[in-house]
């Protein structure tokens, strides 16, 4: 079974421009979250998505959005860059249900953006 | 709300003595606890999780952890050390609505 994908797997981009990220989750999967990793704030939670609905949201600024699609492959957008949105971005699946959660997230390699 | 303390952001060893990764939790409610690795310019992968079945949790690789609800501690460890262990070590907290909660890091070390 194929694990997540996340691409690009690295990207550079300038201050102001926006940027959109990638993840597939494991087959089956339908709960999809971000995470962002930094060396000074560590690894954060952005949001989850399932079935193409946002069901839980880190504390990000607006700026951070994401979407899902019904196959649930996920992307996650971040507009107006700022030098400090450099990090690893990692997309982690799940196998829940419509009314469950579930612990266990199996996580990609991620993406990492580097902002000039 | 959850969180997780690890207690060390640096952790050496020589290889084939034993590990020890020490975390502590703050959970109002009882918890699901979990460690993950990473290795340089790789994803995270689980390497075990506590969910009340049992205090003692054994994961992959040989690693396993203990569940101390009088400590708040949930510690990781292993035998004896290899050099594919180096790595960086995440002790995790669920906050039960698929948001994981994660702790600093212990980076570990390993010597020959």
């Amino acid at each position: 079974k194929a694990g997540v994908t996340q691409t690009p797997r690295y990207l550079i981009k300038t201050r102001g421009q926006q940027v959109t990220l990638s993840c597939s989750p494991i087959s089956g999967h339908r709960s999809v979250s971000w995470y962002q990793q930094t060396p000074g704030q560590g690894l954060q939670f952005l949001f989850e998505y399932f079935s193409e609905t946002q069901r839980n949201k880190g504390n990000f600024p607006g700026r951070f959005s994401g979407r899902q699609f019904s196959n649930s492959r996920s992307e996650m957008n971040v507009s107006t860059l700022e030098l400090g949105d450099s990090a690893l971005y990692l997309c982690a699946s799940s196998l829940v249900g419509a009314s469950s959660f579930s612990d266990e997230q199996f996580f990609g390699p991620g993406t990492r953006l580097t902002v000039l | 709300a959850q969180s997780v303390t690890q207690l060390d952001s640096h952790v050496s060893v020589s290889e084939g003595t034993p590990v020890l990764l020490r975390c502590n939790y703050s959970s109002s409610y009882s918890p699901s606890l979990f460690w993950y690795v990473q290795h340089p310019n790789k994803g995270l992968q689980l390497l075990l999780k506590y969910t009340s079945a049992a205090t003692l949790v054994k994961g992959i690789n040989g690693f396993e952890a203990e569940f101390k609800k009088s400590e708040t501690s949930f510690h990781l460890t292993k035998p004896s050390a290899h050099m594919s262990d180096a790595a960086e070590y995440f002790c995790v907290v669920s906050d039960g609505f698929q948001k994981l909660v994660f702790g600093t890091g212990t980076r570990l070390l390993v010597s020959p």
